[in-house]
């Protein structure tokens, strides 16, 4: 069975700072692929960055950079130089080939960027 | 415009009314999912569509809930005999392959009174 863990529920930093969300999963699927998505108050979730099982080399996106570490199971998200429009929740998702590449979300950690 | 669109965005119902929403996919993309969001939690996932095929149900999607997909393209959710519980807010998803992640739409948010 699939499974995420975002341990930190809320997380403020001041404007200008990095902010790192730490992600954890469970799967027994050799094939999965692993997603951030924001939520900001609007409600819709957006799609960030993807990756698969497969490719653990680690990139910068603008100011969003992630760490795949498959030895240890995680999925870490950095936004750099953090701006009061990433106020929003972040979530962590898995997906398995086998399982019709449903999502599996954690609960989330809401950012907060104090300006 | 090009994304998921779902209606209504809000609705409101009593106690044991019906209530039926709407998901208007990306045009290409014949992979369609349904999740529920409640406060504080992350999107569960309800269903699957696979063109007009329903391939996949969730425990969570209980004998008054029932979906379609008709012609592969638009889906609806229904659930009858509304209760409490089923207060949320209710996303859909569209991919074409997926493994290139999902796209939602703004989700209709429910309210049972």
């Amino acid at each position: 069975a699939q499974k995420v863990t975002q341990a930190q529920t809320e997380i403020s930093v001041v404007e200008k700072e990095d902010v790192t969300l730490d992600c954890v999963y469970e799967t027994r699927d050799t094939t999965y692929y692993l997603f951030w998505y924001k939520q900001p108050p609007s409600g819709e979730l957006v799609f960030l960055i993807r990756r698969n099982s497969f490719d653990e080399q680690n990139e910068i996106s603008g100011r969003y950079s992630w760490n795949f570490q498959k030895s240890t199971s995680s999925f870490n998200f950095t936004i750099t130089a953090s701006q009061v429009v990433d106020s929003a929740v972040y979530f962590c998702a898995l997906s398995e080939a086998q399982g019709n590449n449903r999502l599996a979300f954690g609960k989330g950690n809401q950012v907060v960027v104090i300006p | 415009d090009t994304g998921v669109s779902q209606n209504p965005r809000h609705k409101i119902t009593k106690r044991g009314q019906n209530v039926t929403f709407r998901c208007d996919p990306i045009s290409e993309h014949n992979r369609l999912y349904w999740y529920r969001q409640t406060l504080g939690q992350g999107p569960e996932f309800l269903t699957y569509f696979q063109n007009e095929a329903q391939l996949e149900k969730s425990r969570l999607l209980s004998d008054r809930f029932s979906a379609e997909r008709p012609k592969g393209s638009f889906s609806t959710l229904e659930i009858q005999r509304t209760e409490q519980g089923d207060s949320a807010m209710y996303l859909c998803a569209s991919s074409l392959d997926g493994r290139d992640g999902q796209f939602f739409g703004p989700g209709t948010r429910l309210t049972v009174l």
